[in-house]
């Protein structure tokens, strides 16, 4: 079964320091993964995906992720964060060939001035 | 382009009571995916639409239902509220089923059951 770990619960950050929220992943075939955040009181909004290609994926607001065939993670990475980047981060993983997402738990990031 | 649309944004019921959630996909979108987030379970997939077809079920009671329209517009209802069915329940559409295709979220409808 398709499955997602985000192993931190809070990654703190100071504004102007590059950023990582890890993600590991376990996958039978080809794994589709996705990045979402949730800012208080909102939806979900879609940062970045990886299908194939590329290893390292750019999305929205700066956010870009490495894909790591071997050590099967999916890490979000920013040069520089934000005071407004704090948010709730989800790793997911689409489940075979429908429309399901496996979510992980979430990290919820703070980045402070 | 109009985002995701989900009616009502919030809702308070009483147990035993029934809810119908309504959700609007994005213009062109006839994929719509319908998701339960609670503090302890986190995002759970509840079912997939896509012209007006359920093709996929996640592990929820039959109080859980739901059906899309032929504009793509999608409704779910639960039947029988219980006080653990209060959630943020959220929408999510793509284009189409396939692979390569992100799914993009709704504000979502608060669910208070008492």
């Amino acid at each position: 079964a398709q499955s997602v770990a985000q192993p931190e619960d809070q990654v703190n950050v100071a504004e102007g320091n590059p950023l990582t929220v890890k993600c590991t992943y376990s996958v039978s075939g080809n794994p589709y993964l996705f990045w979402y955040v949730q800012y208080p009181n909102r939806g979900l909004q879609f940062l970045l995906k990886y299908i194939t290609g590329d290893n390292l994926v750019k999305g929205s607001y700066g956010f870009e992720a490495e894909f790591n065939k071997s050590q099967t993670s999916f890490h979000l990475k920013k040069p520089s964060a934000l005071v407004s980047d704090s948010a709730l981060y989800f790793c997911a993983v689409r489940d075979g060939s429908y429309n399901k997402l496996i979510f992980g738990a979430g990290t919820r990031l703070a980045v402070h001035p | 382009k109009a985002g995701v649309t989900q009616t009502p944004r919030y809702l308070i019921k009483t147990r035993g009571q029934q809810v119908t959630l309504s959700c609007s996909p994005i213009s062109g979108h006839r994929s719509v995916s319908w998701y339960q987030q609670t503090p302890g379970q986190g995002l759970q997939f509840l079912f997939e639409y896509f012209s007006e077809t359920q093709r996929n079920k996640g592990n929820f009671p039959g109080r859980f239902s739901g059906r899309q329209f032929s504009n793509s517009r999608s409704e779910m209802n639960v039947s029988t509220l219980e006080l653990g069915d209060s959630a943020l329940y959220l929408c999510a559409s793509s284009l189409s089923p396939g692979n390569s295709y992100e799914q993009y979220f709704g504000p979502g409808t608060r669910l208070t059951v008492t």
